[in-house]
This record gives C-alpha cells, structure tokens and sequence, in this order.
C-alpha cells in the first residue's frame, strides 16, 4: 500500500520567514496530494491541494509543488504569523484505491512572534 | 461549504461499557464516510471506510466486532466502541465525501476525545 513520509517532524520559525515541509509518497498511482493543518484538539482542515497533472498551486501565502517524477510534494509558507503555529500533514490518495488518504507523520510549526 | 458535524466531542466511560460517536453531513449528501483514530502528537491512522446502504469495510488490524460502524443515511455514519477498554482510549474522527461531487472533496469532522477510566 501507499507509504507516505513528511519531514520534519517540528519546525520553528521566525515570525515573517518561510517554513517549507516536504512528503514523499511510495505508489506512483496516487493522483491526490492534500495539505492539512490541525490545532490542537481540533480536526484537520485542507489549506491546499494539488493533483498529479499539476505541478504547482499556490493561494495567498500557501504554495504546494510536485514533482512526480521524484514522487515528492512539498508545501511552502511565506510571511509566517503566530496563527500559522499547528501541526500540517501532508497526505496522498489513489482513486483506484478507494480514494482513501494515507497521512504523513505529520509537522508541528512553531512561529515565533 | 460543506459542513461535517461530529458528536459528542468529549467522551468518558467505563470500562465495558460501549460509546457511539456521530458523524453527520449537514449539508451534503455522502456516500461515503471514513473514520480515523489518532493518538496524541502522532498522525491519522484509517479505522474503515463506511458506505451507505452497506457493511463497511475496515483496514488491517482493526477489529471489526469491536468498532461497529454503521451507514444508514447519507448523512449519517456512527461508530460504535463496543466493550470500551482503557486502551481504546484516543482520538476519533470521521470525514465525509461528498456523493456525486469531487471525488477528492473531503470534509473532515472535528473529532471525538474518548476517555475510558
């Protein structure tokens, strides 16, 4: 089955500098490629996605690249703020599988203000 | 946009004793539903996925019998902690897809804390 693997595991910033998190993911079948953030006690909520005939999406300051070549996805965050402090998974999906997602160990942001 | 509403929030029970959590749509049709267990600082691990009208079907390693799910609606998915131990202690939650629409259109609920003293 699909294996999907996110580093790194925490990551702290300065408030206003970039945070990038990056995920590899095993089956070259996957199609579906979504970011979540999650706070604590709380359930995921999509920032972004992107799928396998795109390689680039970006919204605001949330830009995801893929390169499928390589079987990596990356999610990058521009002009940190304090409220982006969470845990982000990264996830992948295969229609022919059920459409079922397997998550990343997921990345606990810290900005610091 | 599409609302998933997920109840009780917090849950704590005795040991033995079984625990349904909800997982409803409100307002969208899905036919098709997933529950996720995550235990603290670590990731979302698929239970099963839950189809309307039929029995779910459950990843490896879950018991069955022990986490009763059930589909009737397509608005409504439970799952049922059937004779709840302290090690089923953990963070349950559900996502729905929307029937019909982006195949990749999940909505995710805002889960459910299970304590079991």
């Amino acid at each position: 089955g699909e294996n999907v693997e996110q580093h790194p595991s925490t990551l702290s910033v300065q408030e206003g500098d970039s945070a990038v998190i990056k995920c590899t993911y095993s089956d070259s079948a996957s199609n579906y490629f979504p970011w979540y953030k999650q706070e604590l006690g709380k359930g995921p909520q999509l920032i972004i996605d992107i799928r396998s005939n795109v390689g680039e999406k970006k919204d605001q300051r949330i830009a995801v690249t893929l390169n499928k070549t390589a079987k990596h996805f990356s999610l990058h965050i521009t002009e940190t703020q304090p409220e982006d402090s969470a845990v982000y998974f990264c996830a992948a999906s295969i229609k022919a599988a059920g459409n079922k997602l397997t998550f990343g160990g997921g990345t606990r942001v810290l900005v610091k203000p | 946009g599409a609302v998933v509403s997920q109840h009780p929030s917090r849950v704590i029970c005795k040991s033995g004793t079984s625990v349904k959590i909800e997982c409803r749509s409100l307002d969208f049709q899905a036919t098709t539903m997933f529950w996720y267990r995550q235990f603290p600082k670590k990731s979302l691990m698929l239970m099963a996925t839950s189809n309307e009208g039929s029995k779910a079907t459950y990843e490896q390693g879950v018991e069955k019998d022990k986490f009763l799910i059930n589909h009737a609606s397509l608005t409504l998915s439970t799952l049922t902690v059937t004779s709840a131990h302290p090690e089923d202690s953990s963070f349950y939650i559900c996502s729905a897809q929307r029937t019909g629409g982006d195949l990749y259109g999940y909505t995710f609920g805002s889960g459910t804390r299970l304590t079991v003293v």
